[in-house]
Order: structure tokens, then sequence, then C-alpha cells
């Protein structure tokens, strides 16, 4: 258990949809940062945040944004969403920005129908 | 960006000391090399990180030459269990978050 929890574990809606994908980090990282990955394919970074702002910016589509919270839980909203935003969508935290240890979080399977 | 290159896959038998090597011609100076294990339909757990020479811990080993151009994870005595996807990251410092498609390693018995 990284200590990193996603919710919902699994989601299927259809297409043109909107849906949030919310993030709590470890006690104590600032950092947080979310993936998607789709069938069999590598990790594709999306976005970075660090104590509320955002640090970094990946292959993230328009549709698509985040924020964190004060508490720094985060979410993630993907809107019109198409067949192929269905991947596995990956949290991960870290104490700090750069090199540090990114602890994930178990995912969120999303299916578009 | 550093980018990595990695093969795609590996076999290896039980037993056995596994390296995979991971190219980053375009490592900046201030870049530290982080390698990932990535089971199915779970998030990647840290192995291993170095910035040059010789890294060991408990379940790993890092080389990296002096021109840091490249770098290789070995895994001693593998297991099936040590069947799983290895990445690669490099560009962190830069907050560039690249795991590449990483190494499909498969143990065998």
């Amino acid at each position: 258990d990284s200590g990193v929890t996603q919710t919902p574990k699994h989601l299927i809606t259809a297409t043109g949809q909107r849906v949030t994908l919310r993030c709590s980090p470890r006690s104590g990282d600032l950092s947080v940062y979310w993936y998607q990955q789709s069938l069999d394919q590598g990790l594709q970074f999306l976005i970075q945040y660090y104590n509320g702002e955002e640090r970094a910016k990946g292959n993230i589509l328009e549709r698509f944004s985040a924020q964190q919270f004060p508490d720094l839980h985060s979410e993630l909203n993907l809107s019109s969403l198409e067949l192929g935003d269905s991947a596995l969508y990956f949290c991960a935290s870290s104490v700090g920005t750069g090199d540090y240890e990114q602890y994930f979080g178990p995912g969120t399977r999303l299916t578009v129908t | 960006l550093a980018k990595t290159t990695q093969p795609i896959s590996m076999d290896s038998y039980e037993g056995q000391e596994v390296n995979i090597t991971c190219s980053h011609n375009n490592i900046a100076t201030n870049d530290y090399i982080t390698w990932y294990q990535q089971f199915p339909s779970q998030g990647p757990r840290f192995i291993i990180q170095g910035y040059k020479t010789k890294v060991t811990n408990e379940v790993a080993s890092l080389f990296i030459p002096a021109d840091r151009k490249s770098s290789t994870l070995s895994l001693p005595r593998v297991s099936l269990s040590d069947t799983a996807v290895y990445y690669c990251l490099v560009g962190a410092s830069f907050n560039k978050f690249y795991f590449g498609s990483g190494t499909k390693l498969n143990v065998k018995p």
C-alpha cells in the first residue's frame, strides 16, 4: 500500500460525458502527478501540481483539466469523452518536486462506451 | 528532454541475474536516473535511484558509467514474481516525467 488513494476504482461512461477522478496523496506529500496508461502502453505524464500550483504539463488534452485543493487532494476532470480516452489513470505523489520518489495509487480504470 | 530508450522485452529464467539497460544520451547535469517496476493493472513502484557510479539496495543494483549516457538495472537471482515491466525515468529535475514504453521482463521457471 503506497498511501495514495484514488476513487473510483472503476468508471464506465458514455462518449460525450464528463467525469471526475479523485486522488488523495500520501500524508506530507506536496506534489501530485497524473498519468494516463492505455492498454499495453507506457505511462503518459499528464500534469503535476505542487502545493496547489500547477508545476508541469505533459501531454494533457484541452478537454482534460486538473486542480489541487488546499487540503492537497487533487481532481482530474475529463470532458467530452471519446472512446480513445479509455485507459487506466494513475495518480502519484511525492514529498517535493523533481527527482523525488513517486508513490503511485492503484489507479482508476475508465471505460468509455 | 532526456528521452530514454530501453529494450521492449527480455526473457530470463529463475535464479539468473538480469541486466536491463536504458539509454539516455541527452541526460542533463542535474538529472538523476530512477527505475520503477510495474505489475499488470497496478501503479508503478520505485526500485532504485542513482546519479553516478553504482548504487545498491536490498532489491537491485544500478550501474551508471562516467558519461551517464546509459544506465543498467541489475536484478540478482530473479524469481517468477519479478515478471513485470521496468521503466527508467530521466528528466525529473526539469519536471519532465517521461517513462517511455519500458522493458517487459518475462521470468520463466
